[in-house]
C-alpha cells in the first residue's frame, strides 16, 4: 500500500512567489491533516480536512495560505504571495478514522528567499 | 486551545543507557497521546501512543507513562541503541478530533 505522498520534496522560491505544495494521503483516508514545522520548532497544525470539507483551519497563519481538497483526494496547499517566515518543513498526514494513527508525509522543505 | 511542551530539546545518552523524554499538555479534555519518531531525511512515524484510559503502555523497549491528573506524559526508551537517535514529537488531542497539537521535539543522540 502506498504511503502519503507529497510533492514537491523541496521548493525554493523567492520571496513575493507562488508555490503549491501537493499532497496525496493513503487511499481511503477521508482525515488529512496539514502541518508546518519551522526550523527547531514544533510541528504546528495548519489544518485539518474531513474527505472535502475543512473541519478545522484553525491553524493557518493568515490569508496567504489557501489549502483545497476537491474530491476528497489529494490536497494542495498554496502559499501566495510566499514571505521569509514561510521557510520551513510542510507536513501533510492522512488517518482513515478520527482519533485514529496518523501517517505522514516525508514532507515539503520550503525555502523562501 | 491545546498547547504542548516537551523537554528536553535535546539529549544524548550513551548506549546501552535509559533516556526519557517528557511532555506537559494544557487542554484536559486530551485523552490520545501519541509520541512519533522522525529519523534524520525521513518522515515522522508512529512508534507508540496511550489513551487516557490506561496509565502506561510499553513495547519492548519502549514505554509511555501518564498522569492525567497532572497533566503530563513520558516516553522511556531502555537500552539504548544508536539507531535510537532521532527526533522525537510527543503530541495530544481530543480523540474524535485528531487535530494533534505537537511538541518542539527533543533530538536524541545515542552515543555508541
Amino acid at each position: 500500500e502506498a504511503g502519503v505522498t507529497q510533492f514537491p520534496s523541496h521548493s525554493v522560491i523567492e520571496k513575493g512567489q507562488t508555490v503549491t505544495l501537493r499532497c496525496d494521503p493513503i487511499s481511503g483516508h477521508d482525515n488529512l491533516y496539514w502541518y508546518r514545522r519551522v526550523m527547531g520548532k514544533e510541528i504546528k497544525f495548519l489544518l485539518h480536512f474531513v474527505k472535502e470539507s475543512k473541519q478545522d483551519e484553525s491553524g493557518m497563519p493568515n490569508n496567504r495560505f489557501l489549502a483545497e481538497r476537491t474530491g476528497g483526494t489529494y490536497s494542495t496547499l498554496k502559499v501566495q504571495p510566499a514571505e521569509l517566515e514561510d521557510s520551513g518543513v510542510y507536513f501533510c498526514a492522512s488517518s482513515q478514522v478520527r482519533g485514529g494513527e496518523a501517517f505522514f508525509g516525508q514532507g515539503t522543505r520550503l525555502t523562501v528567499v | 486551545g491545546e498547547n504542548v511542551e516537551q523537554h528536553p530539546s535535546t539529549l544524548s545518552v550513551q548506549e546501552g543507557d535509559s533516556a526519557v523524554i517528557k511532555c506537559t499538555y494544557s487542554d484536559s479534555a486530551s485523552n490520545y497521546f501519541p509520541w512519533y519518531k522522525q529519523e534524520l531525511g525521513k518522515r515522522p512515524q508512529l512508534i507508540i501512543d496511550i489513551r487516557s484510559n490506561v496509565g502506561e503502555k510499553k513495547d519492548q523497549r519502549i514505554a509511555v507513562t501518564l498522569n492525567k491528573t497532572a497533566k503530563h506524559f513520558s516516553l522511556h526508551i531502555t537500552e539504548t541503541q544508536p539507531e535510537d537517535s532521532a527526533v522525537y514529537f510527543c503530541a495530544a488531542s481530543i480523540s474524535h478530533n485528531n487535530d494533534m497539537r505537537f511538541g518542539a521535539g527533543t533530538r536524541l543522540t545515542v552515543k555508541p
